[in-house]
């Protein structure tokens, strides 16, 4: 299995509303990755977990918060959104040996749009 | 400051042609490379890569050349297919930021039968 999954695929939600996006993979690997993409632009970071611990936070709101519950499991909630929070969510998963280079495998993402 | 650059937004070649996308980088610090590939609507698809300590990586119709001196990769697709047709982006890794990765602004490729 060489897969990540995303759920849901889109997600339509107002400013007040609480959602999660949820991610998997069961390739064993022990980083996982949530990015951004704003559409005609490139992916940006925003967590990195490793071995289920929070290991990079690109200065992200705290109206995004990442959760690893394990090793196979992502999860991004998302409280009081803004409209130009908007993007497509991605979530990604390498091996997660330090200094030794892996490529990262994406998910085929989640579709915010917050009203 | 935009570490990893793709210069051209856009490209056009012809099926069975050679395509060439290029990515230009500034730090000199990044010692792994990567290029995705991105359909609309999914996930970016991994390609093919180097490691710095390499001048060439071959897979199949994609080569990707790393040229250290000059800070500049490419990648190559030979024959290109009408399948190619996506936006390609080139991405790198610093030996600092081991998990973190920089990605360009990524190339349109559109092969025309």
């Amino acid at each position: 299995d060489t897969e990540v999954t995303q759920t849901p695929k889109h997600l339509v939600m107002g400013m007040t509303n609480k959602k999660s996006l949820k991610c998997e993979q069961h390739m064993g690997h022990r980083a996982m990755y949530w990015y951004k993409q704003k559409a005609k632009k490139p992916p940006e970071l925003m967590f990195v977990y490793s071995y289920e611990k929070l290991s990079i936070n690109e200065s992200v709101p705290s109206r995004f918060s990442p959760e690893c519950p394990n090793s196979s499991l992502l999860n991004l909630h998302l409280h009081a959104l803004q409209p130009e929070d908007s993007a497509l969510y991605l979530c990604a998963s390498s091996q997660a040996v330090f200094g030794r280079p892996s490529e990262q495998f994406f998910g085929p993402g989640t579709r915010l749009t917050v009203l | 400051d935009q570490q990893v650059k793709q210069n051209s937004p856009s490209l056009s070649v012809q099926e069975g042609r050679i395509s060439i996308l290029n990515c230009d980088y500034t730090n000199s610090m990044f010692d792994y490379f990567l290029w995705y590939k991105k359909y609309p609507a999914e996930g970016p698809t991994f390609l093919i890569s180097i490691s710095s300590i390499k001048d060439k990586n071959e897979d199949g119709r994609f080569t990707v050349f790393l040229n250290k001196s000059a800070k500049h990769l490419s990648l190559h697709i030979v024959p290109s297919q009408p399948g190619d047709s996506a936006v390609y982006f080139c991405a790198a890794r610093g030996i600092q930021g081991a998990q973190k990765l920089v990605f360009g602004q990524g190339t349109r490729l559109t092969i025309n039968p």
